[in-house]
């Protein structure tokens, strides 16, 4: 079946503006994590939803990240006035259900990059 | 607060040579540990999870890992590799008590040579 989908898989944006990050999880998986990993780095946890409710945000690292969920499915997780900083692959996991007993599956990514 | 060292960050290797890839975390409670691999423009997929019961827990791929609670190690093992291993290793951890998020360390890359 179909795994994790990310969309786009690279986004290049100019400092200042606002992006938007598309995940689509593994029909029916119940949980959903986004993660960023920086060049070299290993990937950091930024927020986990249950269904639709945001269970854990925080691994965001200020105001000017958010991320929703709404119908318990696709996820968006949204940078305002992005900066140079923020350049980074995010990463999407889902699993069945939430628990540390349960695999994550990873998507590929988005490559976003801030010039 | 729960943290993951991996020891090496590149580990070059013959093929049909063992490997093993270091791994300590640092936790003051129960922990659950994991090894992700990443190929080139791919997600991470799961190799092997520790959970409980046996230390010694075997993986796809012919992978295998140690849990040592002494030495707070879980070190990733091959016996004999192959050139499409070449990837890159993360070890990761998430704490007991129904936390879900994983640490992760910042990765090994492993180049397998012929």
């Amino acid at each position: 079946g179909a795994g994790v989908s990310q969309s786009p898989r690279y986004k290049v944006t100019k400092r200042g503006q606002d992006v938007a990050l598309r995940c689509d999880p593994i029909s029916g998986h119940v949980s959903l994590y986004w993660y960023r990993q920086a060049l070299g780095q290993g990937p950091e946890f930024l927020t986990y939803f249950n269904y639709e409710a945001q269970q854990d945000k925080s691994g965001l690292p200020n105001d000017r990240f958010s991320a929703e969920r709404p119908e318990g499915s696709i996820s968006t997780l949204t940078i305002q006035r992005t900066e140079q900083r923020d350049s980074a692959m995010y990463r999407c996991a889902s699993s069945l259900e939430g628990g540390p007993f349960v695999e994550q599956y990873f998507g590929p990514g988005t490559r976003l990059t801030v010039t | 607060a729960q943290s993951v060292t991996q020891l090496d960050s590149q580990v070059p290797v013959f093929e049909e040579a063992p490997v093993e890839l270091r791994c300590n975390y640092s936790s003051s409670v129960s922990v659950y540990l994991f090894w992700y691999v990443q190929y080139p423009n791919q997600g991470l997929q799961l190799l092997l999870k520790y959970l409980s019961g046996s230390t010694l827990v075997k993986g796809i791929n012919g992978f295998e890992a140690e849990f040592n609670k002494s030495q707070t190690s879980f070190h990733l093992r091959k016996p004999s590799v192959h050139i499409s291993d070449t990837a890159e290793y993360f070890c990761a951890v998430t704490p007991g008590g129904g936390y879900n998020k994983l640490i992760f360390g910042a990765g090994t890359r492993l180049a397998v040579h012929p």
